[in-house]
């Protein structure tokens, strides 16, 4: 159990619609990444916050949006679904001291 | 900008056999390596990592240097054991760009009795 948590496990939605993801760091991690992993591009880093502000942005789409809370956790927005943005979505945090990266257990979303 | 290149899978190898599943960067700075691996179903777990030129990583009889000269972060066990079957990623970071990873594009290993 790496301490990130991710809700939902699994979502199923249609073309056109809106989602939401929810990240929880672990304990005491600043920083909040998204990525995406899907067959076609494998994965591939979105956007990261640190203590509540956006650092740096990847490959993510102008239909997707996040934001961290004063609390730490982070959530994923993605809007007027296509069927491409299918793909697992992790979230991962990292402590201020350390390089690494540690990674919730992903959430699917499959677009119908 | 940096990318990072895993040999293409699937490796296929008997229980007990020496893997390496070779990997290479290009990084406009000086990158952390890590090796990540996923299990069918589960998220991504770091496996192991080096952050300067001829460290050494290991965890669970699995092992790799940094080597700058050839720019390349090759994963090694001795003997594999069914258990090990995933997918092994190979990934860098640039401290002072946000730390963010640059995967290749995995490796898939089925260990087989």
């Amino acid at each position: 159990d790496s301490g990130v948590t991710q809700t939902p496990k699994h979502l199923i939605t249609a073309t056109g619609q809106r989602v939401t993801l929810r990240c929880s760091p672990r304990s005491g991690d600043l920083s909040v990444y998204w990525y995406q992993q899907s067959l076609d591009q494998g994965l591939q880093f979105l956007i990261q916050y640190y203590n509540g502000e956006e650092r740096a942005k990847g490959n993510i789409l102008e239909r997707f949006s996040a934001q961290q809370f004063p609390d730490l956790h982070s959530e994923l927005n993605l809007s007027s679904l296509e069927l491409g943005d299918s793909a697992l979505y992790f979230c991962a945090s990292r402590s201020g001291q350390m390089d690494e990266q540690f990674f919730g257990p992903g959430t699917r979303l499959t677009v119908l | 900008g940096d990318s990072v290149t895993q040999m293409e899978g699937p490796v296929t190898l008997s229980e007990e056999a020496f893997l390496t599943i070779n990997c290479t960067y290009t990084a406009t700075g000086y990158p952390s390596l890590f090796w990540y691996v996923q299990y069918p179903g589960e998220g991504l777990q770091l496996l192991l990592k080096a952050t300067k030129a001829d460290d050494k990583g290991s965890n669970k009889g699995f092992e790799a240097t940094y080597r700058k000269e050839t720019t390349s972060f090759h994963l090694e066990k001795g003997s594999v054991q069914v258990s090990d079957s995933a997918v092994y990623f190979c990934a860098l970071s640039i401290t002072g760009g946000g730390n963010k990873l640059t995967f290749g594009t995995g490796t898939q290993l089925k260990v087989e009795l």
